[in-house]
């Protein structure tokens, strides 16, 4: 059971947008600590995707987006491509664990 | 360029001992924290701990405190991950990372990630 709640698929279409959602607690992500977001294909390592809550680095497509509000934060993906079929992972900071703490991790699945 | 390279894949027999490696290059390795991430088979990230190498302070996750052990040499830019006596259940994918940085404990995002370690303990 992970601390950070995300859905474990999320479907969509080529062209599509598709949303992951990120459901934290008082203790992470309502505490105002930020979110991050990994991408990671299959065989490879994570990737970071999106820092800061909505901050891409650099090479990364204006195609993602991020926000956060409350306990919970989103990744918004536009313009789905084949290429973006990955797993995606949110991370955030938690104050009762003292630690950093991941997301389970949502399998994007392009139709 | 930052890079992280690890040390290759490891086949142990539980209640083997382990020590595997993170050679840091293109960056200060004694002025930044580096950690360690562990992913099992087809299951999500976990983080584990971090150090800093210029003091070796280290944090531990409570669910590997007293596990593992963290540790580097500065002297040749390396962090090492080790178990004592390794159980089936520590077979695993281990990711070295590396913090943007570390502000009064709180670990912001991994900028920077290794290969990866695949640890497979059977008998």
């Amino acid at each position: 059971q992970s601390v950070l709640t995300q859905p474990p698929s999320v479907p969509g279409a080529p062209g599509q947008r598709v949303t992951i959602s990120c459901t934290g607690s008082s203790s992470n992500i309502g505490a105002g600590y930020d979110v991050h977001w990994y991408q990671q294909r299959p065989g490879t390592a994570p990737k970071l995707l999106m820092y800061g809550n909505n901050n891409r680095p650099s090479g990364v497509p204006d195609r993602f987006s991020g926000s956060k509000s409350g306990t919970s934060a989103s990744l918004a993906i536009t313009g789905l491509q084949a290429e973006d079929e990955a797993d995606y992972y949110c991370q955030s900071y938690d104050s009762s664990l003292r630690g950093s703490v991941f997301g389970g991790g949502t399998k994007l699945t392009v139709l | 360029e930052v890079q992280l390279v690890q040390s290759g894949a490891e086949v142990k027999k539980p209640g083997e001992s382990l020590k595997i490696s993170c050679k840091g290059s293109g960056y200060s390795f004694t002025s930044n924290w580096i950690g360690w991430v562990r992913q099992m088979p087809g299951k999500g990230l976990e983080w584990m701990g971090i150090i800093y190498p210029a003091d070796s302070d280290t944090r531990y996750s409570p669910s590997f405190q007293g596990q593992v052990i963290i540790s580097t040499d500065k002297s040749i830019s390396t962090a090492y991950l080790q178990w004592s006596s390794l159980k089936a259940s520590d077979t695993a994918i281990y990711y070295c990372v590396r913090p943007s940085t570390v502000i009064r404990g709180i670990i912001l995002h991994f900028e920077y990630w290794g290969q990866g370690t695949l640890v497979t303990v059977s008998s």
